[in-house]
């Protein structure tokens, strides 16, 4: 148990629907990560808040969006889903910068 | 740019036999930061290992061993006497200079037969 935690853990869903992921960092870890597993792109970063500001950007749709709350939790806002949104979402915590990033079980998200 | 491959898709061995994965990363900053991540069947990324660019020493955790050479980028992962519940797919991951970012490999997809 790598102490993050993520809820749900599945999501089906239509399309044009939107949906609200959360995720509760290790104690301690001021870092959040979100990143989309999906069988064609494989892992890709989206984006990376600290203590509750945005710090990085990857790849991440302008449909989606993020935050991070003042209790360090995030919740990732997927809406307009397509089918191709379908895929695996993990968090990652971690202390800081390039500090090793622990991961949650994932929201595997279907978009039907 | 900054790039990991891991030019193995799938590999398939008998159980008690030793496996390498390959990873070879491609920046140009000095500081940088390689991992190995495993994920098995049931989905969860495991974090395995973190290795800074100024550390070259070679790793070694129980069945699992980790040789780091800067002169070819590479960090590769074995594991001796390869078990069935070894079996899952091995990122390879790099983290460089200001960024915060895990860049990713494709993973290699190690199969442990009985």
């Amino acid at each position: 148990d790598s102490g993050v935690t993520q809820t749900p853990k599945h999501l089906i869903t239509a399309t044009g629907q939107r949906v609200t992921l959360r995720c509760s960092p290790r104690s301690g870890d001021l870092s959040v990560y979100w990143y989309q597993q999906s069988l064609d792109q494989g892992l890709q970063f989206l984006i990376q808040y600290y203590n509750g500001e945005e710090r990085a950007k990857g790849n991440i749709l302008e449909r989606f969006s993020a935050q991070q709350f003042p209790d360090l939790h995030s919740e990732l806002n997927l809406s307009s889903l397509e089918l191709g949104d379908s895929a695996l979402y993990f968090c990652a915590s971690s202390v800081e910068g390039h500090d090793t990033q622990y991961f949650g079980p994932g929201t595997r998200l279907t978009v039907l | 740019a900054q790039k990991v491959t891991q030019a193995q898709t799938e590999i398939s061995v008998v159980e008690k036999e030793d496996v390498t994965l390959d990873c070879v990363y491609e920046t140009r900053d000095t500081t940088y930061y390689l991992f190995w991540y495993k994920q098995p069947p049931s989905g969860e990324l495991v974090f395995l290992i973190r290795r800074n660019s100024f550390d070259e020493q070679n790793e070694i955790s129980g069945r699992y061993s980790w040789n780091f050479q800067k002169s070819t980028s590479s960090f590769n992962f074995t594991i001796t006497a390869s078990q069935v519940v070894d079996s899952a797919v091995y990122f390879c991951a790099l983290i460089a200079g200001n960024n915060r970012k895990l860049i990713w490999g494709l993973g290699t997809s190690l199969a442990v037969n009985p």
